[in-house]
């Protein structure tokens, strides 16, 4: 069992709607949570990070913690070809310098 | 320099060979990392440098790898006698202080032991 679980997709949708990225994990000292974007060959790009429970909104993007459910989610509105690409999770402890990541969930806006 | 440079960009060396693989980070990063990615999985840590000094190598599997940062800049992974197993992309990163919350990937070294 990994610590951090991903659905790795492949999640398909029409240009313009709401998706949904979710990981599960299971150690409960993870107090940071982040969420990276992967285009192919490139390396990842942090997206959002958020500290301990709670929301945080930055444009189209909208991360969510649950801690005592071990869950987090991305939503992307109005999404965009542009946003196609593979989107990992990612999170560590406090004064740790090392981040666990899912294995990332593959999404392809259509046009 | 604007980003996290590494170099080479793709190395196709033979099992059993030595290979160094170099990370530049973004100039006054102290914190660099090292992480491994498998085709379709998340990247895996291998190592995290404070300055000059590894903080963490725990993510290293085994003895044929190591690491240095002699002068808290460049930093360089070397890996001995190569298995094909080894195989991935490996990614370096840097961020401006421990306890940052995400860092800067670089675009990664594609290895393919052969």
């Amino acid at each position: 069992q990994k610590e951090v679980e991903q659905d790795p997709g492949p999640l398909s949708v029409p240009e313009g709607a709401i998706v949904s990225l979710n990981c599960t994990y299971s150690n409960s000292a993870f107090q940071y949570f982040m969420w990276y974007r992967q285009y192919s060959r490139k390396g990842p790009e942090l997206l959002m990070y958020t500290y301990s429970s709670g929301n945080k909104e930055d444009g189209r993007f909208t991360a969510q913690v649950d801690k005592s459910s071990k869950y987090i989610s991305l939503f992307i509105r109005d999404s965009q070809p542009s946003d196609s690409a593979t989107y990992l999770c990612a999170m560590r402890r406090t004064n740790a310098g090392k981040s666990t990541f899912g294995d990332g969930t593959t999404l392809t806006v259509k046009p | 320099g604007a980003g996290v440079s590494q170099t080479p960009s793709n190395k196709v060396t033979e099992k059993g060979k030595y290979v160094e693989l170099r990370c530049d980070p973004i100039s006054g990063h102290t914190a660099l990392y090292w992480y491994r990615q498998s085709l379709g999985q998340g990247p895996e840590f291998l190592i995290y440098f404070q300055g000059t000094g590894a903080a963490d190598d725990s993510g290293l599997p085994n003895d044929r790898f190591f690491a240095v940062r002699p002068e808290g800049s460049v930093s360089t992974l070397k890996i001995q006698r190569t298995e094909r197993g080894d195989s991935a992309v490996y990614l370096c990163a840097s961020g401006p202080g421990a306890g940052d919350y995400g860092y800067t990937f670089g675009s990664g070294t594609r290895l393919t032991v052969v």
